[in-house]
């Protein structure tokens, strides 16, 4: 069964660093999806991107934030200046068609600390 | 006002027991709801979807929406050890997703 993949499973950083969370949606998804988990809190909207241009974005999504799709399969998320307060899961999502209809299927997170 | 509101539990039945999950919203937008199902430290994975109002039943699982109350629930019969499991609602006026808190289930044998 296709399903949506992330590398790395965790990531280190000290803050102040860059980093890049990737993800490679399922193949024949358009729309794709960036969303966090800090630990014991919500599932939370970062951004989501759909023909090559981001779609929709939440407050959380601000300048530190970007997103690209490289190529035909990847999709990433890099994180320009890292804070203690990124500390969290990463989730990518991918979703076939506009609507909720073909909802939105996730990957098994990245987590990240930043120290 | 949060958007999706989810009593976190924790809830903890004997097995066979039927459990009841609920969420409530204050978006009239929303359209599709989800609930997800998620282990500790990994990603939610989809276990009911449905679109406006209504029933849908999949196995032991039934989804529940009442749109005029603003209401969500998911039931489940004949409640299992493996179905032991934080369960997120999710809901969406069509693109983003706003989720609940999540309640955690412990299913005892």
């Amino acid at each position: 069964e296709p399903e949506v993949t992330q590398t790395p499973s965790h990531q280190v950083t000290q803050m102040g660093q860059e980093v890049i969370l990737r993800c490679v949606p399922i193949s024949n998804h358009l729309y794709f999806y960036w969303y966090r988990q800090i630990l014991g809190q919500k599932v939370e909207f970062l951004v989501s991107f759909y023909n090559n241009e981001i779609s929709e974005k939440s407050e959380i999504f601000d300048d530190q934030f970007s997103v690209e799709r490289p190529d035909g399969s990847n999709f990433t998320l890099k994180i320009r200046s890292t804070k203690l307060e990124d500390s969290a899961m990463y989730f990518c999502a991918s979703k076939e068609t506009s609507g909720g209809q073909e909802t939105q299927y996730f990957g098994p997170g990245t987590r990240l600390l930043v120290l | 006002q949060k958007e999706v509101e989810q009593d976190p539990g924790p809830l903890s039945v004997p097995e066979g027991a039927i459990v009841s999950l609920n969420c409530t919203y204050s978006n009239s937008a929303f359209q599709y709801f989800m609930w997800y199902r998620q282990y500790s430290r990994k990603g939610p994975e989809l276990r009911m979807y449905t679109y406006s109002s209504g029933n849908k039943e999949d196995g032991r699982f039934t989804a529940q929406v009442d749109k005029s109350s603003k209401y969500i629930s998911l039931f489940i019969r004949d409640s299992q050890p493996s179905d032991s499991a934080t369960y997120l609602c999710a809901m969406s006026p069509g693109n983003q997703f706003y989720f609940g808190t999540g309640t955690s289930l412990t299913v005892i044998p």
